[in-house]
């Protein structure tokens, strides 16, 4: 659901490993589904989407799975860089009305 | 193509001040949201607007806000009487508004002193 102020939950992962990132939407009528990354002082951009007649799809280094039974989205990231640091917000949307974002999850790469 | 604009990037003002953020979205995006986020936290939304008209304001608090789209130039989005707790970053996303997410801008960070 809509992110109501609690403060980030942070996972920290090795270089060099893989990341996955876990979110819970809330309108199970939404049909499409984004990942957004948002570096320190730096608007939220664009990752990967999902439409909801998928329920995998691949970019490059990373995969979106989504699980539309139990309303549940994963962000998978391969051989996590440095870079990769942020947090990660995802996002849901329904026509033409507004994205909800969860509430985000912090990621930190050890190098 | 510019993206989402933003300005100014950063906006200080007295507590009892005047604060007007403005975003112009990008070329072809005649839907524009809102959003605020605190430090160490989520985007909340604020509201959702099209060209001269307000589709969405369910998260803007009741006084001191208000938010315009027009037809020509920016959306505006005006804080009256600042507060403390006003301080906050404040992000624009605009999109062609057929279901298919937003493109951000870099955000405006307001501080009230």
């Amino acid at each position: 659901g809509e992110s109501v102020g609690l403060h980030l939950p942070t996972l920290s992962v090795q270089e060099g490993d893989n990341s996955i990132i876990n979110c819970a939407y809330s309108n199970s009528a939404s049909d499409y589904f984004i990942w957004y990354k948002q570096e320190s002082g730096k608007g939220p951009q664009f990752i990967i989407d999902i439409r909801s007649n998928m329920d995998k799809r691949q970019g490059q280094r990373v995969t979106v799975l989504l699980n539309k039974t139990v309303k549940h989205l994963s962000l998978q990231i391969a051989a996590t860089q440095p870079g990769d640091s942020a947090v990660y917000f995802c996002a849901e949307n329904r026509g033409y009305q507004k994205v909800t974002f969860g509430t985000g999850t912090k990621l930190q790469v050890i190098p | 193509n510019a993206g989402v604009m933003q300005n100014p990037r950063h906006l200080v003002r007295r507590r009892g001040q005047e604060a007007r953020l403005r975003c112009s979205p990008m070329k072809g995006h005649s839907h524009v949201y809102w959003y605020r986020q605190l430090p160490e936290e989520g985007l909340k939304f604020m509201v959702y607007l099209q060209k001269e008209n307000i589709i969405d304001e369910s998260g803007m608090p009741k006084e001191r806000f208000s938010a315009e789209f027009p037809k020509e130039g920016p959306s505006i989005l005006r804080i009256q009487q600042v507060v403390r707790g006003d301080s906050a970053a404040y992000f624009c996303a605009s999109s062609t508004g057929q279901g298919n997410g937003y493109t951000f801008g870099s955000g405006t960070r307001l501080t009230v002193v």
